[in-house]
């Protein structure tokens, strides 16, 4: 196992176009979050999975960000009609169990960019 | 709402000194578990020590070492004998029952050789 995996690494996109990422966890990690991450701040909850389940979506997310995780493997993210204040760092994590003190494992994210 | 605050953006230590990194959080649970989290320049967030609220003894991983105090909802982080691979953000987090993540805004450190 090569620890959470994200897809693509890098992203540019012009204002408008609709971008896609894709985050394999670990392997029979049951939970899955999505957090958004900026320049010299800390990462920002964006919405998390238990399997399938959706569990929380961040009121920080708009309805242009939509996210899915078929059969509870990985998980897609997507952003509609993309806006400059979109550019971030996408920070996805997954870990096993219901347990509070369960290790995140994150992965190495994806960064998009606006233009 | 559940917040979780680093007063210091950024500090500096000499290589084999000890820093002492803040972190203060509010919440009104009683049963939580607390984390720092270490991201290096263009790598990956990793866990460095966790903390659970109901343990009075405070959490140690070799040179990690961590301050709680559950009343004053404090949860310092204090690294001993600074090394150049220490020089990273860290990011102090909380995470209550099965709730999600909440992170810090970080602290940047740099380790002066």
């Amino acid at each position: 196992d090569t620890g959470v995996s994200q897809d693509p690494r890098h992203k540019i996109t012009k204002r408008g176009q609709n971008v896609t990422f894709r985050c394999d966890p670990i392997s029979e990690h049951n939970r899955l979050y999505w957090y958004r991450q900026t320049l010299g701040q800390g990462p920002e909850f964006l919405t998390y999975f238990q399997n399938e389940a959706q569990l929380e979506k961040s009121r920080l997310l708009s309805d242009r960000f939509s996210a899915e995780r078929p059969k509870g493997s990985f998980s897609t993210l997507e952003i509609q009609r993309t806006e400059q204040g979109d550019s971030a760092m996408y920070l996805c994590a997954s870990s096993l169990g219901l347990m509070m003190n369960t290790e995140a494992f994150f992965g190495q994210g994806t960064r998009l960019t606006v233009v | 709402a559940q917040t979780v605050t680093q007063s210091q953006p950024e500090m500096s230590v000499q290589e084999a000194e000890t820093v002492t990194l803040s972190c203060t959080y509010d919440t009104s649970e009683s049963d939580y578990y607390l984390f720092w989290y270490k991201q290096p320049p263009s790598r990956q967030m990793i866990l460095v020590i966790r903390q659970e609220a109901y343990k009075q003894q405070n959490a140690t991983e070799n040179r990690f070492s961590v301050n709680f105090q559950k009343a004053a909802k404090s949860f310092s982080l204090k690294i001993s004998d600074s090394q150049l691979g220490d020089a990273a953000m860290y990011f102090c987090a909380y995470r209550i029952r099965d709730d999600k993540i909440i992170f810090g805004k970080g602290t940047r450190l740099h380790i002066l050789p």
